[in-house]
């Protein structure tokens, strides 16, 4: 069966300091990858999401990145956070054509302070 | 623009029936789903309407009407651990994932 480890699932931050939150996915090849944030009373908001290795699509301008270094792992990163980049991130896959059934992680609650 | 409307909140009683509207504005539509959201937790699949009607899962059903841009999740004989937000999303021509803000419902003994 599939399953997806993201971690940590919290993190505390100070301002201006780097980030890197990780992914992977076991079970299945050539998944499609999503990063999410939610913001506390507000919608999923698509960061970026990837079709293949080396593969990523940005849906938001802002000072995250994503890298997918292989088939299964996928890596949100900063160099410098941001008040506003606090909030709770989700990593999710879903059958490469298919985005009919998202499998989300278990999220990672970053405050940055 | 694209928008997903659902309400903020809702109370309702142990036992009893709820249904959370959603309705949206949206490029296209392929398909929409409802999520289960616990505090603190990832969103887990409740259901998936991409034609006309109703689909009864269990104690919940989601219902859809594509003339109408609308939609709702049924939940009967509510129980505490219902207690969550539900979150209800739209597949847009382009394939991607438009999301409402969420409904928490709050379930009262």
């Amino acid at each position: 069966s599939q399953t997806i480890h993201q971690w940590p699932a919290t993190l505390v931050q100070p301002v201006g300091s780097p980030l890197s939150l990780e992914c992977t996915v076991e079970g299945t090849s050539n998944p499609n990858l999503y990063w999410y944030r939610q913001a506390a009373g507000r919608g999923l908001q698509l960061l970026f999401y990837s079709v293949g290795i080396g593969q990523i699509s940005s849906e938001v301008p802002q000072n995250l990145s994503a890298s997918r270094p292989q088939d299964r792992q996928f890596i949100l990163s900063s160099k410098k956070l941001l008040l506003s980049d606090s909030g709770f991130y989700l990593c999710a896959w879903s059958v490469a054509g298919e985005i009919e059934k998202l499998f989300f992680g278990s999220g990672t609650q970053l405050s940055v302070l | 623009g694209q928008n997903i409307d659902q309400p903020t909140e809702m109370t309702a009683t142990e036992g009893a029936i709820v249904q959370i509207n959603c309705t949206y504005q949206t490029s296209g539509f392929n398909g929409l789903f409802w999520y289960q959201q616990h505090a603190g937790e990832a969103p887990t699949f409740l259901s998936y309407n991409v034609l006309d009607g109703l689909e009864e899962k269990g104690r919940f059903s989601s219902f859809l009407s594509r003339s109408k841009g609308y939609s709702y999740l049924l939940l009967k004989e509510l129980q505490m651990k219902d207690s969550a937000s539900y979150l209800c999303a739209v597949i847009d021509s382009n394939y991607q994932l438009i999301w409402g803000a969420g409904t928490k419902l709050i379930i009262k003994p």
